[in-house]
């Protein structure tokens, strides 16, 4: 058990509608990223937060969004969604914000959009 | 212990010649390969990745990478470098599955062109 929760663990929904993915890191992580993982894909870095700011953007859509709380735990937004967004999201913590953390993953959450 | 070593921190080539750039693991599983780049004040990007098929894996903008098991090396590779590949490249294995998975990243290798 890497101690990273992520809820749920499945979303069925509809495009068009709004979800929020919650994650929450280890204990004693101050930085959370957040990945998507489609069919035969590798994982898509989306975004990064570092103890509730904003540290660096990957390939994250604009009708994606994400928060980290003063508690450290950390939310996904995907607002508008389409059949495209159909995928596996990853929530990972580490100790730092240097890339060359060793990041501890989540179960993720397997998103359906129909 | 798994752990990922980029050989080279700083990396520098002349526009048109090749790039290498050097990544070794260590995995007591089979494990993910990825390389990601990362330019000036730009997020991440995945470059291409080995999941246990084809040994030689190509990705975008002409990077290719291959997997020797029997070295425990994903190096990089392009025929030709150009000028907008001047960036931040990192090495990643991927160990283990659901709870257990681990994303553990190289320290980077800073790729300069120079025309």
């Amino acid at each position: 058990d890497s101690g990273v929760t992520q809820t749920p663990k499945h979303l069925i929904t509809a495009t068009g509608q709004r979800v929020t993915l919650r994650c929450s890191p280890r204990s004693g992580d101050l930085s959370v990223y957040w990945y998507q993982q489609s069919l035969d894909q590798g994982l898509q870095f989306l975004i990064q937060y570092y103890n509730g700011e904003e540290r660096a953007k990957g390939n994250i859509l604009e009708r994606f969004s994400a928060q980290q709380f003063p508690d450290l735990h950390s939310e996904l937004n995907l607002s508008s969604l389409e059949l495209g967004d159909s995928a596996l999201y990853f929530c990972a913590s580490s100790v730092r914000v240097a890339w060359g953390d060793t990041q501890y993953f989540g179960p993720g959450t397997r998103l359906t959009v129909l | 212990a798994q752990s990922v070593t980029q050989l080279d921190s700083h990396v520098s080539v002349s526009e048109g010649t090749p790039v290498l750039l050097r990544c070794n693991y260590s995995s007591s599983y089979s494990p993910s390969l990825f390389w990601y780049v990362q330019h000036p004040n730009k997020g991440l990007q995945l470059l291409l990745k080995y999941t246990s098929a084809a040994t030689l894996v190509k990705g975008i903008n002409g990077f290719e990478a291959e997997f020797k098991k029997s070295e425990t090396s994903f190096h990089l590779t392009k025929p030709s470098a150009h000028m907008s590949d001047a960036a931040e490249y990192f090495c990643v294995v991927s160990v283990g599955a659901g709870n257990n998975r681990k994303l553990i990243w190289g320290l980077g290798t800073s790729l300069a062109v120079n025309p």
